[in-house]
């Protein structure tokens, strides 16, 4: 069964950082590229940042270019991301997702987290 | 970037109505354009992948058309379980953008 367990939310002030884990199990990690998605209170979804499965390639929304990082340990199956420089408008719920290369070469977001709360505030 | 216009942005409907939601890019995606359905405090759920096809386990009530920039998603009979929010995403180009979403209510 495939799991993806986000960890790592919390509250933090304005100009700080976090860190938020994705733990994986149920597939063979390195296979798979992955994604984290957010979701600002009472907003809809926005794409924040990708990982091919090597880790080789990383992709940002232009939102969190040059504060955010991820990567990827594939000793552990876990997803990373690195947040620096948090803003007010950082705060969502993160949730980590697989991206699956379904029919036609489309990538979808298949298996998803429960996601984890950041709250930036002072 | 990749702009996504979804709409209606909220749509009141009653159990058995056929409802329909649009999405339309900025630019031409192919048909690299799927659906999610998302519930109160829930993570998103894939329902229609690659503009129309159906994703396993989801109701076959619901259906996707569309290509290049225009973009719908079809549910044939509401059922209760269907009232939710839905999200049109294209994964064409990174970013990979989602619409601002539906709240499909009662």
């Amino acid at each position: 069964e495939v799991q993806l367990l986000e960890s790592g939310g919390g509250l933090v002030q304005p100009g700080g950082s976090q860190r938020l884990s994705c733990a994986t199990s149920g597939f063979t990690f390195s296979n798979y590229a992955m994604s984290w998605v957010r979701q600002a209170p009472g907003k809809g979804l926005e794409w924040v940042s990708g990982i091919t499965g090597s880790g080789g390639s990383t992709y940002y929304a232009g939102s969190v270019k040059g504060r955010f990082t991820i990567s990827r340990d594939g000793s552990k199956s876990t997803l990373f991301l690195q947040m620096n420089r948090l803003r007010a408008e950082d705060t969502a719920v993160y949730y980590c997702a697989r991206d699956l290369v379904a029919s036609f070469g489309v990538v979808v977001n298949d298996y998803w987290g429960q996601g984890t709360l950041v709250s930036v505030s002072s | 970037d990749i702009q996504m216009t979804q709409s209606p942005s909220s749509l009141s409907a009653s159990v058995g109505d056929r409802v329909t939601i649009t999405c339309r890019t900025s630019q031409s995606i192919s048909t690299y354009l799927n659906w999610y359905q998302q519930k109160p405090g829930k993570a998103p759920r894939l329902l229609i992948y690659a503009t129309s096809s159906l994703q396993s386990g989801a109701p076959s009530r619901f259906s996707g058309s569309g290509s290049g920039t225009d973009f719908t998603l079809s549910i044939s009979s509401l059922q209760p379980e269907d009232f939710a929010s839905y999200y049109c995403q294209q994964t064409f180009n990174t970013p990979y953008t989602f619409g601002q979403g539906t709240r499909l209510e009662i």
